[in-house]
């Protein structure tokens, strides 16, 4: 049963520029959720979604967009990209019966030049 | 003042140690509560979760919510060299899904 995965694992990207992250959930999930965790630091909450919608979001700008597809899989996309953008991304998949039991994968490490 | 506070450690034990992990929190409405193991480089890999108060075991670890204290604790018996990583303890409420996590304790276990 394969978990969560992530693509890419590592990025390399200039100021301004946009970026676009991929998960796909562990198997049963239908429930996508996005945190970043900047070094040193706990993962924040990005947003979540769940049957193709943003529902819930955190303290986080415009610039951070979201999107589901109907495979439940999920997409963060980041425009303007800013130096305070680089961090580790992580995607979390849980059942939404029960949301907060997330399982969370390896992640994509961002580095904004 | 953060929600969910944690000490960064790192916390330094001998093999074989009894490991005590904890976290503080300030929202009462905080009913489910977890624990992530995170290796360096890699993402939050959960251990066990505990809804309200009480204890609950699985092999070498348990986890305590003291709910009228706002203080969790993750136990780890019989460290080992592999139990060193970053853990970090999660909490959410009733009204939404997003998980509010602490700093995370950097524990490292020396043969």
């Amino acid at each position: 049963d394969a978990g969560v995965t992530q693509s890419p694992t590592h990025l390399i990207k200039t100021r301004g520029q946009q970026v676009t992250l991929r998960c796909s959930p562990k198997s049963g999930h239908d429930t996508v959720s996005w945190y970043q965790q900047a070094l040193g630091q706990g993962p924040q909450f990005i947003f979540q979604y769940y049957e193709e919608e943003e529902r819930q979001r955190g303290n986080f700008p415009d610039r951070f967009s979201g999107h589901q597809f109907p495979n439940y899989s999920s997409e963060l996309n980041v425009n303007a990209l800013l130096l305070g953008d680089s961090a580790l991304y992580l995607c979390a998949s849980s059942p939404r019966q029960i949301s907060y039991e997330q399982y969370f994968g390896p992640g994509t490490r961002l580095t904004v030049t | 003042q953060k929600e969910v506070e944690q000490d960064p450690g790192p916390l330094s034990v001998p093999e074989g140690a009894i490991v005590s992990l904890n976290c503080t929190y300030s929202n009462s409405a905080f009913q489910y509560f977890m624990w992530y193991r995170q290796y360096s480089r890699k993402g939050p890999e959960l251990l066990m979760y505990t809804y309200s108060s009480g204890n609950k075991e699985d092999g070498r670890f348990t986890a305590q919510v003291d709910k009228s204290s706002k203080y969790i604790s993750l136990f780890i018996r019989d460290s080992q060299p592999s139990d060193s990583a970053t853990y970090l303890c999660a909490m959410s409420d009733y009204n939404t899904d997003k998980l509010i996590f602490g700093t995370g304790t950097r524990l490292q276990v020396f043969p």
